[in-house]
């Protein structure tokens, strides 16, 4: 069964520092793994995807993620955290082994940037 | 590309009112779509999945008889939260699949149920 795992609910970075929101996956089968940004009061927003082509993936705002399947990692990284970066970040996988397009959530890590 | 919207964005009822959301995908055709709920400061609770066109899968432990889903057309599905009650309360929203498959959700942006 797929799982995620988003260690650390809680970031907090200064403006202008490295943001690492890191992120585990279980799956048995190849993944689809997502990153997704919330807003206070809204919807998520696609950050980025890995749908098993380049490891490296760019997203939008200056994000990326890195697959590693040796580590079941898929970690966020933004090389200068910026204060509108401060939301609710979910890491999600795709459940491939039931065909649904369903996805599995991680607990979601909270990002606060301080000036 | 890829928009979902939901209507209404924030709901006052009653209890044992009911009500109903929209959730729309605005320039794609979406045969699946969710439905999911959040509770504050926590991650996403799916609901149910709704196939257009057929009748819709509910999670473990969702009421079908007080949370109705309807996928009528390619581009709407409705929940109804019949007979509402003060813990229904809460943020629920829906997510769109372009096509079939594992391609990503496509989320709108939520409605605010608050039962008094």
């Amino acid at each position: 069964a797929q799982s995620v795992t988003q260690l650390g609910s809680h970031v907090s970075v200064s403006e202008g520092a490295l943001v690492l929101l890191r992120c585990n996956y279980s799956s048995s089968v190849p993944p689809y793994l997502f990153w997704y940004v919330q807003y206070p009061n809204q919807g998520l927003q696609l950050l980025l995807k890995y749908t098993s082509a380049a490891t490296l993936v760019k997203g939008i705002n200056g994000f990326e993620a890195e697959f590693k399947k040796s580590e079941t990692s898929f970690h966020l990284t933004k090389p200068s955290a910026h204060m509108s970066d401060a939301a609710e970040y979910f890491c999600a996988v795709s459940d491939g082994s039931s065909n649904t397009g369903k996805l599995i959530f991680g607990q979601g890590t909270t990002l606060q940037v301080k000036p | 590309g890829a928009v979902v919207s939901q209507h209404p964005s924030r709901v006052i009822c009653k209890s044992g009112t009911s009500v109903k959301i929209e959730c729309r995908s605005l320039d794609f055709q979406a045969t699946t779509m969710f439905w999911y709920r959040q509770f504050p400061k926590q991650s996403l609770m799916l609901m149910a999945t709704s196939n257009e066109g057929s009748k819709a899968t509910y999670e473990q432990g969702v009421e079908k008889d007080k949370f109705l889903i309807n996928h009528a057309s390619l581009t709407l599905s409705t929940l109804t939260v019949t007979s509402a009650h003060p813990e229904d309360s809460s943020f629920y929203i829906c997510s769109a699949i372009p096509g079939r498959g594992y391609g990503e959700q496509y989320f709108g942006p939520g409605t605010r149920l608050t039962v008094t």
